[in-house]
């Protein structure tokens, strides 16, 4: 079945430390996208790619970095510039062209600082 | 910038009743798309609902249904014989139409309780 696949489910970071966390799809999706969910604010966008070797900055990048080398996979980097990144992270892909779908999600990472 | 603006942060509703969620948003685009996602404790993201901008008719699936009344930039989402199932945080979200892979903007979400 196609999906996408978010790992690790749970990942405890220490101070200083970046952390990179899975996002996979086998949907044949060219878009990708992070966000982070924080208790009372809903979704907001880290980064998203909508082609392969392309990628934008959303409402929140400070502190993160991605890449997309391949069309399957998103992987988004928390480094210790990131002050705050205990929080649920979800990875979600939807189809380029102008069309009324949603995404599809994963099912998310929480991210702990220990 | 697009907003999206759900002013519920928790709702309840008894088994069996009927209850409606609100959602603005602000946008000067004519072309876009709403959405209605439900996020269970699971944490798994589920799409509800979804309905275009130039449909004037509104879009229902089973239980579910919106009010979509575009000139006033309300799309709020009643869930008809509530079931203790639907019991999830709701997160009301916004697309732009007219370009490719555009981002969704979510609400803050709604949290509902299912009373038995």
């Amino acid at each position: 079945d196609g999906g996408i696949t978010q790992s690790p489910k749970y990942l405890f970071r220490k101070e200083g430390q970046n952390v990179t966390l899975s996002c996979e799809q086998n949907l044949n999706h060219d878009a990708m996208y992070w966000y982070r969910q924080d208790p009372g604010q809903g979704l907001r966008l880290i980064y998203y790619s909508q082609i392969v070797n392309d990628f934008q900055k959303g409402d929140i990048a400070e502190g993160y970095s991605v890449s997309r080398e391949k069309k399957e996979s998103f992987p988004l980097t928390v480094t210790s510039a990131q002050k705050n990144p205990t929080a649920f992270y979800l990875c979600a892909s939807s189809i380029y062209t102008p069309a009324p779908y949603g995404y599809t999600f994963g099912s998310g990472t929480r991210l702990t600082v220990v | 910038a697009q907003t999206v603006t759900q002013s519920q942060p928790e709702m309840s509703v008894q088994e069996a009743e009927t209850v409606t969620l609100s959602c603005t948003y602000d946008t000067s685009e004519s072309d876009y798309y709403l959405f209605w996602y439900k996020q269970p404790p699971s944490r798994q993201m589920i799409l509800v609902i979804r309905q275009e901008a130039y449909k004037q008719q509104n879009a229902t699936e089973n239980r579910f249904s919106v009010n979509f009344q575009k000139a006033a930039k309300s799309f709020s989402l009643k869930i008809s014989d509530s079931q203790l199932g639907d019991a999830a945080m709701y997160f009301c979200a916004y697309r732009r139409g007219e370009t490719s892979g555009s981002r969704l903007t979510f609400g803050e979400g709604t949290q509902l309780t299912v009373n038995p």
